[in-house]
């Protein structure tokens, strides 16, 4: 049982390149989330999903974009990447909402360098 | 608008020297309020979640408290183990499982 599998561990990209920050769960996960974490502040929620073909926007999307087509997997797409998107991304897994049951389970991060 | 705000930002012990990390919130309505440990280079690890004022929780040497208006992690004798970064984060009601988060306190246990 891997949990939440994220890739890559580390990236750096061109200012304008474009890249995709994939994020895989094992655990039935109906809820996803993409976060970052900037140094000195908290994490901020960038996109989530409440299941398959369902997705939303969070605190800080632009410059973002996701999908879901399965359960299991999130991917967080980069287009045009720009310096301020240098970050810490953490993808996240619940399996509901439900008082006892909305903990999230995190990746490990992917830590992408924009230059 | 919705806060979570942490301090101290850092802190320094020495093995056994107990203290407090406090989290203080305003939010519009709460649903629960969630502890989770970060260790260098890893995810956030979840330790707790508390959704009424006097409610408290413990694991090994972490206690968490909730009021109206704050939390408290209560570490009592830590270990060079329990150093991490312990982050908090508050869910406001009818919500998807957004959180909000502090923006974490530092601590270093040192032997």
């Amino acid at each position: 049982n891997a949990g939440v599998t994220q890739t890559p561990k580390f990236r750096i990209l061109k200012i304008g390149q474009s890249m995709t920050l994939q994020c895989a769960q094992d655990m039935n996960h109906n809820y996803m989330y993409w976060y970052r974490q900037d140094p000195g502040m908290g994490l901020k929620l960038i996109y989530y999903s409440v299941g398959a073909g369902i997705t939303d926007k969070g605190e800080v999307p632009n410059g973002y974009n996701v999908s879901r087509s399965t359960t299991e997997d999130f991917p967080l797409r980069l287009e045009l990447a720009a310096p301020s998107q240098t970050s810490v991304y953490f993808c996240a897994s619940s399996y509901s909402v439900s008082a006892t049951n909305e903990k999230l389970f995190f990746g490990s991060g992917t830590q992408l360098s924009v230059l | 608008e919705d806060q979570v705000t942490q301090s101290p930002e850092a802190l320094r012990l020495q093995e056994g020297e107990s203290s407090s990390l406090n989290c203080s919130y305003t939010v519009s309505g709460l649903r629960g309020l969630f502890w989770y440990r970060q260790d260098p280079g890893k995810g956030p690890e979840f330790l707790f979640t508390l959704y009424s004022a006097g409610e408290e929780k413990e694991k090994e040497r972490l206690k968490a408290t909730l009021t109206k208006k704050e939390s408290f992690l209560h570490i009592t004798a830590p270990k060079p183990e329990d150093s991490a970064t312990y982050l908090c984060a508050v869910q406001r009601p009818g919500n998807t499982g957004k959180l909000i988060f502090g923006q974490g306190t530092t601590l270093q246990v040192k032997p």
